[in-house]
């Protein structure tokens, strides 16, 4: 399968702790997006990348999210200090600047988290 | 500033009988337009897309959807639902970084 993938699928922390995300987009692909989606609402945008760069930040819910792109490939997300209201799932999507999809986002199947 | 808003939380149709899940939007430049489905426990999938070529765009599935700018609107529509549609619709704007702008979601039921 060449498609988005993210891990893990699911995680339960507890309030305090740190956790990260992982994301693989599809290999070919340049920019890189997290979304956060609570229950029964869609996705918001969190945060992206144009290969290793990241461009929009000012969404982050807090200083306590933050994300890497290191090597313009994978991403991690993490959340340091979880609290109960971080609980949601989390989605990473990847895209093709200029290519034929034009612009098209690819969605993983996200990462559920859940804070006790 | 930019948004969406899906008219419907809960739509429910017979299946073989038309679907309409309505979208209206909000933004201040030429908009790219996209609906998206999202099945219990799988991603979210790309259904249809309008990006300023023809105002009647034709998906997967059998859905379509209609960009009309008099009034801002960008309906789905399938001419006749089946069991497996059922699912989560979002209709989507895309922002000047392409980030995309999701609207609260319709939950569609069919019925059989």
């Amino acid at each position: 399968d060449t498609g988005v993938s993210q891990d893990p699928r699911h995680k339960i922390t507890k309030r305090g702790q740190n956790v990260t995300f992982r994301c693989d987009p599809i290999s070919e692909h340049n920019r890189l997006y997290w979304y956060r989606q609570t229950l029964g609402q869609g996705p918001e945008f969190l945060t992206y990348f144009q290969n290793e760069a990241q461009l929009e930040k000012s969404r982050l819910l807090s200083d306590r999210f933050s994300a890497e792109r290191p090597k313009g490939s994978f991403s991690t997300l993490e959340i340091q200090r979880t609290e109960q209201g971080d609980s949601a799932m989390y989605l990473c999507a990847s895209s093709l600047v200029g290519g034929a999809t034009y612009n098209e986002q690819f969605f993983g199947p996200g990462t559920r988290l859940t804070v006790l | 500033a930019q948004s969406v808003t899906q008219l419907d939380s809960h739509v429910s149709v017979s299946e073989g009988t038309p679907v309409l899940l309505r979208c209206n939007y909000s933004s201040s430049y030429s908009p790219s337009l996209f609906w998206y489905v999202q099945h219990p426990n799988k991603g979210l999938q790309l259904l249809l897309k309008y990006t300023s070529a023809a105002t009647l765009v034709k998906g997967i599935n059998g859905f379509e959807a209609e960009f009309k700018k008099s009034e801002t609107s960008f309906h789905l529509t399938k001419p006749s639902a089946h069991m497996s549609d059922a699912a989560e619709y979002f209709c989507v704007l895309s922002g000047s970084a392409r980030q995309l702008t999701f609207g609260s979601g319709t939950q569609l039921t069919v019925l059989p």
